[in-house]
């Protein structure tokens, strides 16, 4: 199947300072790539939804100063939580999707970043 | 009303057990499901990809559509401890949305 990467896997920083966190497709041009954030024991919560060039579409009460989303290539999106407070901790997703031509598309999802602040 | 609802569990079952996981969604015009597991901490990782009513087998997994009640349906048989994680159901609507399950959190018990 698809492959998408994310770097880091755990990240800790200092509360004030910025974060920034890369999904990658490695095997396939992404048209769309998504980012989730999910609380221990919750589903998924989506954040935003961006296009190569384009820029990201916010969910409702995501506060897109304070999570930048650029999606630079069809194969990078960058996510960066800017003034890092404790409350920003959590485990990160992101994700993926191509065309499949006639038959629809499916999403695949990065292994997840670890976000502590302290 | 949710787009997709699942029940949440937690499910538990002896080793060798089949299983079934269930989700029920709102919109008839729904057209591609997906099943996702996701062990903890991890990203989830895509297991099955359907599209229209019937059955699709991969190995020990078997997703079941049925459109006319809008259920789908996610089997596991021998079901092993490693098969331990949190199961989600999605589907895909308009291109590029997405609705999802909140999982099913499953313990295969050796």
């Amino acid at each position: 199947g698809a492959v998408v990467s994310q770097h880091p896997s755990w990240v800790i920083c200092k509360s004030g300072t910025s974060v920034k966190i890369e999904c990658r497709s490695l095997d396939f041009q992404a048209t769309t790539m998504f980012w989730y954030r999910q609380f221990p024991k919750q589903s998924l919560m989506l954040m935003a939804t961006s296009n190569e060039g384009s820029k990201a579409t916010y969910e409702q009460g995501v506060e897109k100063d304070k999570f930048l989303i650029n999606h630079a290539s069809l194969t990078l999106s960058t996510l960066t939580v800017t003034s890092a407070h404790p409350e920003d901790s959590s485990f990160y997703i992101c994700s993926a999707t191509f065309d499949r031509a006639s038959s629809g598309n499916t999403i695949y999802f990065g292994e997840g970043s670890w976000l502590t602040v302290v | 009303q949710k787009e997709v609802e699942q029940d949440p569990g937690p499910l538990s079952v002896p080793e060798g057990a089949i299983v079934s996981l269930n989700c029920t969604y709102s919109n008839s015009a729904f057209q591609y499901f997906m099943w996702y597991r996701q062990y903890s901490r991890k990203g989830p990782e895509l297991l099955m990809y359907t599209y229209s009513s019937g059955n699709k087998e991969d190995g020990r997994f078997t997703a079941q559509v049925d459109k006319s009640s809008k259920y789908i349906s996610l089997f596991i048989r021998d079901s092993q401890p490693s098969d331990s994680a949190t199961y989600l159901c999605a589907t895909q609507y308009n291109f590029n949305k997405f609705y999802f399950g909140s999982g099913t959190k499953l313990n295969v018990k050796p």
